[in-house]
């Protein structure tokens, strides 16, 4: 089975400065990785998602995540935060097999951003 | 633009009520899921639906049943509604394979 781990439950950051999000996935194989973020009471909104191909994928509003398998990781990152980042950001992960579709959502991270 | 639609963005709701939270996704997804969510928990899977009238169990499956009657629309029951769940609820669909999960607005339920 799968599983999600994000270590870091609340993060603080100075608008302008460099982001990492830590996430650790458990899987038997190469699996499907998303990050999603969601703002203070709404759904959840996808920021990336690696499949296959290169390591280093890039989303939306400036955010960019690369798959190590070596460390079955799949950080998130962004060069300069801005106040609107402020939110929570979730880790999932899938299994590429017909039939198991569901995705396994990590505790999420908190990010606050100080002026 | 895709939609995942949550019939109630707020519910209160008293203890023993049967609760009905309904879920309408207009993109043809074979798969449907119901989450809660909570803090320091994350989300948890409660149910998920793989095609029409077929279901599973998710993580946490007690206190709550589906029903899927419809390709289009999940719908979650707490047969009888008790205050630990009061909760955020989040339904989402998925097509499956190598594509990404839809999530709709969710509902926060509280139970008095």
């Amino acid at each position: 089975a799968q599983s999600v781990t994000q270590p870091d439950i609340h993060i603080t950051v100075s608008e302008g400065a460099s982001l990492e999000l830590r996430c650790n996935y458990s899987y038997g194989a190469t699996p499907y990785l998303f990050w999603y973020v969601q703002s203070p009471g709404q759904g959840l909104q996808l920021l990336l998602k690696y499949f296959s191909g290169d390591t280093l994928v890039q989303g939306i509003k400036g955010f960019e995540a690369e798959f190590k398998r070596s460390q079955s990781s799949f950080n998130l990152r962004k060069p300069s935060v801005h106040w609107s980042d402020a939110a929570e950001y979730f880790c999932a992960v899938g299994a590429p097999n017909f039939g198991n579709e569901k995705l396994t959502f990590g505790t999420g991270t908190r990010l606050t951003i100080i002026p | 633009d895709v939609k995942v639609t949550q019939s109630s963005r707020y519910l209160v709701k008293r203890t023993g009520e049967k609760v009905f939270l309904e879920c309408v996704q207009d993109m043809d997804h074979e798969n449907m899921f119901w989450y809660r969510q909570d803090p320091g928990l994350g989300l948890r899977l409660i149910y998920f639906s793989y095609d029409v009238k077929m279901k599973e169990k998710g993580d946490i499956p007690e206190g709550y049943s589906v029903s899927r009657e419809k390709k289009e629309r999940f719908s979650l029951i707490l047969e009888s509604a008790s205050t630990n769940q009061t909760s955020m609820y989040l339904c989402a669909s998925r097509q499956g394979g190598a594509t990404e999960a839809f999530f709709g607005q969710g509902t926060r339920l509280t139970v008095v």
